[in-house]
């Protein structure tokens, strides 16, 4: 069973790139590795995936080293609205298996 | 709107008192799964669905029993339940995989008290 360790927390200002870096050890080989936000009061909504290197999207970028054994969210220049719990997770098949999550807080 | 739904959002229940938790979705996902999220330990899936009539187990099913009889529902069932089953449940639903996981997209959750 995979296990999933990411900081606690992490504080940032607006404007900055904000790096979130989670450890998963020993994933499967075959799972992917997923991140999520969840605002107070509301389900968890996916950001990006991917299995390997570097994944971009419209709001975030995903790098995976060839080793597979972690991960970094990157977040280009945070704004308030980014202050969120951040869930790294690895994604197999069906099952899916969440990290403790890390409280980002933007501040102004 | 696309959307998954729970009901009821809050509910404070006693032991033993059987109860079940809803969970709808109308975006005809084949994937559809619960999980509970506690203080310090994250999202843990409970149960998950592949397909009308098709479960598994997720790391946490003790306590808990679902069913899928139709595409867009998913009940959580809590046949007995206990206080350590007092936690924040979440729906949550997918389209059919393609090579590999997909978004999931999730209800508002359900807040559950079992004194």
């Amino acid at each position: 069973l995979a296990k999933i360790t990411q900081p606690i927390s992490m504080d940032s200002y607006e404007g900055q790139e904000v790096n979130i870096t989670c450890s998963h050890n020993n994933i499967a080989t075959n799972d992917y590795i997923t991140w999520y936000q969840q605002f107070p009061s509301q389900g968890p909504r996916f950001i990006i995936q991917g299995y390997k290197t570097k994944v971009t999207n419209e709001v975030a970028s995903l790098f995976i080293p060839a080793d597979r054994k972690s991960s970094t969210l990157s977040l280009p220049r945070v704004s308030l609205s980014d202050t969120a719990v951040y869930y790294c997770l690895s994604a197999g098949t069906y099952k899916y298996i969440f990290g403790t999550g890390t409280r980002l807080k933007v501040l102004a | 709107e696309a959307q998954v739904t729970q009901n009821p959002r809050y509910l404070i229940t006693v032991t033993g008192k059987k109860l079940t938790v809803t969970c709808s979705q109308n975006m005809n996902h084949e994937y559809m799964s619960w999980y509970r999220q506690d203080p310090g330990l994250g999202l843990r899936q409970i149960y998950y669905s592949m397909n009308v009539e098709v479960t598994d187990k997720g790391d946490v099913p003790e306590g808990y029993k679902v069913s899928r009889k139709e595409k867009r529902n998913f009940p959580l069932i809590l046949e007995s339940p206990s206080p350590n089953q007092t936690s924040l449940y979440f729906c949550a639903s997918s389209p059919g995989l393609a090579g590999g996981p997909v978004e999931q997209y999730f209800g508002p959750g359900t807040r559950l008290t079992v004194t």
